[in-house]
């Protein structure tokens, strides 16, 4: 089973601040790497679809990189509806998600 | 625009067996694949398994074989979970998911079907 571990566990930044969101697998999945994001109480919603590709509707702060075993997630500008907790998932070998990050208000 | 709308809430004993239900309209349900995503309170997300309903194949993740079946109806479009041998642990929020372009990269997720597990 290919491990993903996400750091930091938790991201404290104020709005309009630029947050840099890590995943690392186990072994390399190449470009098969999703992210999600998730608010209290709801469903998670896709952000970033293997690797890099922004999902319909998704704003254009959001930007997915890396390859292999080391990805990141980056949204170049906080805003207030951007708080929440950030998943990763891996679709290279059947599919596993990594622990998450919470970015949360400093 | 595929939809997914989940059965109600369960509360079950230790030891026995739910069964959530997932039924999927607006799209032609044959050609996609429905994976089960659980969240334990306060957790994170853990996938259980996936079906492709046009054929009738499923796979697990090694943590739920032997104690997980998923299954699909054709004729409904309705995609099932069946988990047996519950304990508390189970106690989650059960999300089906789909995928609408690249495969098993999931836009569409089900409203969540709460499984509480109590003696």
């Amino acid at each position: 089973e290919i491990v993903l571990t996400q750091s930091p566990a938790t991201l404290s930044l104020s709005p309009g601040e630029r947050a840099t969101l890590s995943c690392r697998a186990s072994q390399s999945v190449s470009s098969y790497l999703a992210w999600y994001q998730q608010k209290p109480g709801q469903a998670p919603r896709l952000l970033i679809y293997d690797a890099s590709n922004r999902a319909t509707g998704i704003p254009a702060r959001f930007s997915g990189s890396g390859s292999g075993t080391d990805f990141t997630l980056t949204i170049s500008s906080l805003e207030p509806e951007d708080f929440a907790v950030y998943y990763c998932q891996q679709r290279s070998n059947l599919i596993t998600f990594g622990p998450g990050t919470k970015v949360d208000i400093k | 625009q595929v939809q997914l709308v989940q059965s109600g809430a369960e509360v079950k004993k230790p030891g026995s067996s739910v069964k959530v239900s997932c039924k999927a309209s607006g799209g032609t349900f044959s050609s996609y694949t429905i994976s089960w995503v659980r969240q334990a309170p306060g957790q994170g997300l853990e996938w259980m398994g996936r079906i492709i309903p046009i054929l009738g194949i499923a796979n697990y993740a090694q943590k739920f074989q032997g104690r997980v079946t998923i299954t699909a109806d054709k004729s409904t479009s309705t995609a099932y979970m069946e988990l047996s041998s519950l304990r508390s642990e189970d106690t989650a929020v059960y999300y089906c998911a789909s995928p609408e372009g690249t495969p098993d990269s999931f836009d569409i997720w089900g409203q969540g079907t709460m499984v509480t597990v109590s003696s």
